[in-house]
């Protein structure tokens, strides 16, 4: 059975830093491309950005919105991928998902973690 | 990056209904092979306190469990989710997903579909 389970989440001041944590099990996680989706309160689905496979690369790409300010990693050895979010502002309160293409090498996701809050505010 | 419209919404149907919801694209998504035609756009159903749930990939190719009244068609810039007959379950938020990852990956704004 595919898991992930995020940790990691809670309340940051603005301009302050967090990391999240995204422990993976049930597929073959250096195959598989991690992906981080974001949900603001009462708005739709986000996409963060996404770390591939060591296999494709390794890349990472994030949308306009983060691009600078968070930072996708991975460890395959622990089946672990993270998100080191510096420069939060309020706009980066939301429910983080990571999701998974199982390796499918494609962005489309086919689970998901149940999410971790993070809400920034003074 | 590349935009995505959906439309309507939200959505007032009933049990049985056929729904149709409708995705754009601001620039086409779609690469031609010599072989076919490969679209990079999924469909999702996401309900309040669940996990999002993958539907359909590649804008037509069910994913694994998906019942047979979801369908997902059209190419370019233009798609379309079909649910055929409504059923109680389906209440739900859809987004659709571009994922040409060359150009930045994007989900819709969603629909949201709720009982009449």
């Amino acid at each position: 059975e595919v898991q992930l389970v995020e940790s990691g989440g809670g309340l940051v001041k603005p301009g302050g830093s967090l990391r999240l944590s995204c422990a993976a099990s049930g597929f073959i996680f250096t195959q598989a491309w991690m992906t981080w989706v974001r949900q603001a309160p009462g708005k739709g689905l986000e996409w963060v950005g996404r770390v591939k496979s060591k296999i494709d690369g390794g890349t990472t790409d994030y949308a306009a919105s983060v691009k600078g300010r968070f930072t996708i990693s991975r460890e395959d050895s622990e089946n672990m991928v993270f998100l080191q979010m510096n420069s939060l502002i309020a706009d980066d309160t939301a429910v983080y998902y990571c999701a998974t293409d199982l390796g499918r090498r494609e962005d489309y996701l086919e689970d998901w973690g149940h999410g971790v809050l993070v809400t920034v505010s003074s | 990056d590349i935009q995505m419209t959906q439309s309507p919404s939200t959505l007032s149907a009933s049990v049985g209904d056929r729904v149709t919801i409708s995705c754009r694209a601001s620039q086409s998504i779609s690469i031609r092979t010599s072989e076919s035609t490969i679209t990079w756009l999924a469909w999702y159903q996401h309900k309040p306190g669940k996990l999002p749930n993958l539907l359909i990939y590649r804008a037509s190719t069910l994913d694994s469990g998906v019942p047979s009244r979801f369908s997902g068609s059209g190419s370019g810039t233009e798609f379309t989710l079909t649910i055929s007959s409504l059923q109680p379950d389906d209440f739900a938020t859809y987004y659709c997903q571009q994922y040409n990852s060359e150009i930045g990956v994007t989900f819709g704004p969603g629909t949201k579909v709720h009982m009449k």
